[in-house]
């Protein structure tokens, strides 16, 4: 099994709409992180979090917002989703160390 | 000046040869360094991380590190088309939370 999970894998909304992605890990990791990629532009941070109790924004956290139910559960909500937050969605978990490991991602399309 | 920069790319190379991948940060204090290789659609997997100056290698895959100037490199050894891929740089800062600020990657195209 995956070691960071996403769900839904792909997701089309309309403008307005309320939206939650969800990431589960079994790396036993405290810090999450999720992440928006649009072409051109790279990987972006959005939210990260060092543990339950600590959460921060990144650069883009405009628009978001998140939740970290549990040292495993870390939920990315958009509350009213505009055309220009469609994008490829990344969570990715860390340990002490610098190195994140990624999951495999949701694919987000705003009508 | 993007704290993270990498060429684009395409970087096109023949099947058996090495591919050199660069990467320049501007934060003088980072610590840490990160080759991630991004298949269209797919996630970021890490390849490589390196921490002090000068080589690290891992199988076809050399990471170099030079501090002083600001450079980290990617080489792939006898490149195969299953290598083709983009290719992220990723830094950390010098202290506190491990916030990796990416690069915009550069596509490899290994041709047969």
């Amino acid at each position: 099994d995956a070691d960071v999970t996403q769900t839904p894998r792909n997701r089309i909304t309309k403008t307005g709409k309320r939206i939650m992605l969800e990431c589960s890990q079994t790396k036993g990791h405290d810090r999450m992180y999720w992440y928006r990629q649009d072409p051109g532009l790279g990987l972006r941070l959005i939210y990260y979090s060092f543990d339950v109790k600590d959460i921060n924004k990144g650069e883009i956290s405009d628009g978001y917002s998140v939740s970290r139910q549990a040292q495993a559960k870390f939920s990315l909500s958009l509350e009213s989703a505009i055309p220009n937050q469609t994008a490829l969605y990344f969570c990715a978990t860390s340990d002490t160390d610098d190195t994140q490991y990624f999951g495999p991602g949701t694919r987000l399309t705003v009508l | 000046q993007k704290e993270v920069e990498q060429n684009s790319g395409p970087l096109s190379v023949p099947e058996g040869a090495i591919a050199s991948l660069n990467c320049t940060y501007s934060d003088r204090g980072s610590q840490s360094f990160f080759w991630y290789r991004q298949y269209s659609g797919k996630s970021p997997e890490l390849i490589m991380s390196i921490y002090s100056n000068g080589d690290k290698e891992d199988g076809r895959f050399t990471a170099q590190l030079n501090k002083a100037s600001q450079y980290v490199s990617l080489l792939i050894r006898d490149s195969q088309p299953s290598d083709s891929a983009t290719y992220l740089c990723a830094v950390n800062g010098r202290t506190g939370f491990q916030k990796l600020v990416f690069g915009t990657g550069t596509r490899l195209l290994v041709s047969p």
